[in-house]
């Protein structure tokens, strides 16, 4: 069975502070990706990778950034949190263009 | 540009009954898959079912099944005799098999449906 998983399920921090949110796949994946879900906007992608050091923006990349220097790992980061980046953050992996397998989720709240 | 349309927010249901969940999808692209999440409150995406846009064949596991209608763009899901444990927001979602020589397969989801089943 495919298993990812994620370093948190409940995250508290305060505006300013730099977040890392940690993902990890057991399945040698090729393609991680990072996705944050909010109410009545449904899941957007924020970004994703599709090998080691390599990494593409998704749809809201602004106010993150990402790492991913190993295969099985990959590393979502807030370099200043703000209020707004409050939300659900969901990992996911897949091989290909096949089904992409996610993580139970991290709840970050920003103070 | 691609896009998955889930026109119902809300459905509630009595257990037992069955309910249709529906996806209309947009694409440019003559292949393509077509997937259901189902995310339960415990808040974890759990793949149901994957679909090429080669293979039309309607299928079946259990009480779920899916019916893919490349004339309609449409690739709907049925739950029979629902129960309790299908309470959950389901998801849609299609992937551009050729994306990138990279292959990413970024998926577009849907808004997702909520659906209750009341006992």
């Amino acid at each position: 069975d495919v298993k990812v998983t994620q370093s948190s399920r409940y995250l508290v921090k305060r505006t300013g502070e730099k977040v890392f949110l940690e993902c990890v796949q057991d399945m040698d994946h090729e393609n991680m990706f990072w996705y944050r879900q909010d109410p009545g906007l449904g899941l957007r992608l924020i970004y994703f990778s599709y090998d080691v050091k390599m990494k593409e923006k998704g749809d809201i990349p602004e106010g993150y950034s990402v790492s991913r220097e190993k295969k099985e790992r990959f590393s979502l980061i807030l370099e200043s949190a703000s209020t707004n980046q409050t939300s659900m953050y969901l990992c996911a992996s897949s091989f290909r263009g096949y089904e992409q397998f996610f993580g139970p989720g991290t709840r970050l709240t920003v103070l | 540009a691609q896009k998955v349309t889930q026109a119902q927010t809300e459905i509630s249901v009595v257990e037992k009954e069955d309910v249709t969940l529906d996806c209309v999808y947009e694409t440019r692209d003559t292949t393509y898959y077509l997937f259901w999440y189902k995310q339960p409150p415990s808040g974890e995406l759990v793949f149901l079912i994957r679909r090429n846009s080669f293979d039309e064949q309607n299928e079946i596991s259990g009480r779920y099944s899916w019916n893919f209608q490349k004339s309609t763009s449409s690739f709907n899901f049925t739950i029979t005799a629902s129960q309790v444990v299908d309470s959950a927001v389901y998801f849609c979602a299609l992937s551009d098999l050729e994306v990138s020589s990279s292959n990413t397969g970024k998926l577009i989801f849907g808004q997702g449906t909520t659906l209750q089943v009341k006992p």
